[in-house]
Formats: C-alpha cells, sequence, structure tokens
C-alpha cells in the first residue's frame, strides 16, 4: 500500500541546536502537510506545501516540497524547548475513488530538546 | 468556534466487549476522519465519512466500523475487543470543500482506550 516514510523516528539536541524531519513516498503525492503534537495532546496542524519545489517559512520553521513531490523535510532552526513533540507529516495520494485524496501519516519524529 | 469534541475522553474495557465512541466536528465542517493511535504505528487511518457516506476505508478488520450522522456527528464502533486495540482513538474533521480534498485536519483531544 501506499506508505510515507518519515526519518529519524527520534531525535535528542541541545537548546540552540538545529533539527531537521524528513519524509518520503516511493509514489507521488498531491500535497503534503506537516502536524505537531505536544506530549499529551492531539496533532495541530502546521503547514502545507501543495507545489513542486515549494519552500515556505513559519518563523524558525522551514518546510520544503521535493521537486518530484515524493519527499519533503521540515527544518527547525535553534531549537527552544517548546518545539519538544512529534512532528508528522501527512502525504495526500492522487484520487483514491468516492471523491476522496487519501491522507497518509508517516509514523512522526519525536523532538526532545535539552536545555 | 467550538473544536471538534470527542467523548469519552478515557474508557477501559474486557476483551470481548464493544465499545462505541463519538466525535463532533467543527460546526460546518462535513467530512470526519477517524484515526488509531499507538505508540509503535503512528497514526492509522481507520475511516473516513463524507455527508454520511463512508469515503475512504483504512487497512483494519470488519469489527471497526463507524457511521456519520446527518448533522456530521459520527461515531465508531469496535466489536470483540482485543488487547491491541488499546490505543488513542483520534477524530478529526475537515472543510473538505469540492475536491482534490485539500483541506487541513482538526484533530480532537481523543478517546483512550484500554481493553484488559
Amino acid at each position: 500500500g501506499q506508505q510515507v516514510m518519515q526519518i529519524p523516528q527520534y531525535q535528542h539536541v541541545q537548546e540552540g541546536e538545529d533539527f531537521t524531519t524528513y519524509c518520503n513516498s516511493s509514489t507521488t503525492l498531491s500535497n503534503i502537510q506537516w502536524y505537531k503534537q505536544r506530549p499529551g495532546g492531539h496533532p495541530v496542524f502546521l503547514i502545507q506545501l501543495v507545489k513542486s519545489g515549494e519552500v515556505k517559512k513559519q518563523k524558525r520553521l522551514t518546510f520544503q516540497f521535493g521537486e518530484a513531490k515524493k519527499n519533503s523535510s521540515l527544518h527547525i532552526t535553534a531549537t527552544q524547548t517548546t518545539d519538544v513533540g512529534t512532528y508528522f507529516c501527512a502525504g495526500r495520494y492522487a484520487y483514491s475513488g468516492a471523491g476522496s485524496y487519501q491522507l497518509t501519516f508517516g509514523k512522526g519524529t519525536k523532538l526532545s530538546v535539552i536545555p | 468556534k467550538a473544536g471538534v469534541t470527542q467523548t469519552p475522553r478515557y474508557l477501559i474495557k474486557t476483551r470481548g466487549q464493544q465499545v462505541t465512541l463519538s466525535c463532533s466536528p467543527i460546526s460546518g465542517h462535513r467530512s470526519v476522519s477517524w484515526y488509531q493511535q499507538t505508540p509503535g504505528q503512528g497514526l492509522q487511518f481507520l475511516f473516513e465519512y463524507f455527508s454520511e457516506t463512508q469515503r475512504n476505508k483504512g487497512n483494519f478488520p470488519g469489527r471497526f466500523s463507524g457511521r456519520q450522522f446527518s448533522n456530521s456527528r459520527s461515531e465508531m464502533n469496535v466489536s470483540t475487543l482485543e488487547l491491541g486495540d488499546s490505543a488513542l482513538y483520534l477524530c478529526a474533521s475537515s472543510l473538505a470543500q469540492g475536491a482534490p480534498d485539500t483541506g487541513e485536519l482538526f484533530f480532537g483531544e481523543g478517546s483512550r482506550l484500554t481493553v484488559l
């Protein structure tokens, strides 16, 4: 079936260091979304990328969508303790019937920030 | 604007029992999706409903079922519970205007099910 692979599974960084998580799909994605889940919380939408090669920034967060629309990355510059949580990518594939494009989540990258 | 509401938040069941979880989407949202979250498997898609019709179904056994009502509220049911069904069940709603669906998902707090 369609899968979105996400690495690394865990990442421990010192506060102030950078962090990157990567997502990869074997087939072309229609678009990709990123979510953040704080410990004990629920996933919260961060951003959506649609165009090939698209780059979007949100303060210290930079999101990229690959040229082939098969991979994506989230980079956080100078991590802070407030960045702690699990980051999920979610890829939407081409039409899966009945008017819906299925959203498939990666397994997430759990970020720990050491103060 | 109220968010996605899931009930109950916590529940404990024993093997063989059945459970029904409820989800009230954000007002105006017509699409409701259900996900199972476990530490080892991440977020796994169960099914999606739109205007009372199941549009998509994940790779789960028939013990997992759902439905959506005319007011967009949704329920999911798990029959003959197994130990492996212990998980956080998340409901998410989206505006889902037109196709292709590109809307963001708004998640509820989840229902944490423990099967003993």
